[in-house]
């Protein structure tokens, strides 16, 4: 099956800092997208980003589906970007295969 | 704005007892998921449904059933439950294959 590695498996920022977290994978895939889990378990869609690029205020993502990778931005760093980010994407079928996530931790 | 609703955030149950996990969906979904997040094993698929009494096993259904009788609602059953699925169940659908997720239940089976 697809093989998906996010890096890095952790982050520490101080507040105000900046970030690129990335999401390799390892053959065609579709539908991909980034979550945000917060400290309470609550996931939130952030992104459905299958090609190109988007922005919504501090967050931004890329994917370049022809070199397999998608890239999540985070700008201006805040405490309540605290949390696991995970990319998701489906392969020809309607099951979603989640990346391990990105542990992020925002200091004050 | 999606709003996926599920019913307990927190539940406490006895081994050998019977547990429902309800979910309901606002905006007309087709499709509707449950999955379950344990620390180390990320979110495993349990079910997945298409439309209204059309289900299919994900990866990981031993020891569960589910039920979908109305769009809006699908709802998780544990026949019988045991310790090992004391987990954070979380339930999606999806539009337009955007994901989107309810806050979550965290089920401990005693």
């Amino acid at each position: 099956g697809i093989q998906v590695e996010q890096s890095p498996p952790d982050l520490i920022l101080q507040e105000g800092a900046n970030s690129t977290l990335r999401c390799n994978f390892s053959d065609s895939v579709n539908n991909l997208q980034w979550f945000h889990q917060n400290p309470w378990g609550q996931l939130i869609n952030l992104f459905y980003i299958p090609s190109g690029t988007k922005q919504n205020g501090r967050l931004s993502a890329t994917t370049v589906a022809t070199e397999r990778y998608s890239l999540l931005y985070i700008s201006s760093s805040q405490t309540t970007d605290s949390g696991v980010y995970f990319c998701a994407f489906t392969s020809g079928t309607y099951k979603y295969i989640f990346g391990t996530g990105t542990r992020l931790k925002v200091l004050a | 704005d999606v709003k996926v609703t599920q019913s307990s955030r927190y539940l406490v149950k006895r081994t050998g007892e019977k547990v429902f996990l309800e979910c309901v969906q606002d905006m007309d979904h087709e499709n509707m998921f449950w999955y379950r997040q344990d620390p180390g094993l990320g979110l495993r698929l349990i079910y997945f449904s298409y439309d209204v009494k059309m289900k299919e096993k994900g990866d990981i259904p031993e020891g569960y059933s589910v039920s979908r009788e109305k769009k809006e609602r699908f709802s998780l059953i544990l026949e019988s439950a045991s310790t090992n699925q004391t987990s954070m169940y979380l339930c999606a659908s999806s539009f337009f294959e955007k994901l989107f997720f309810g806050s979550g239940t965290q089920l401990s089976v005693l």
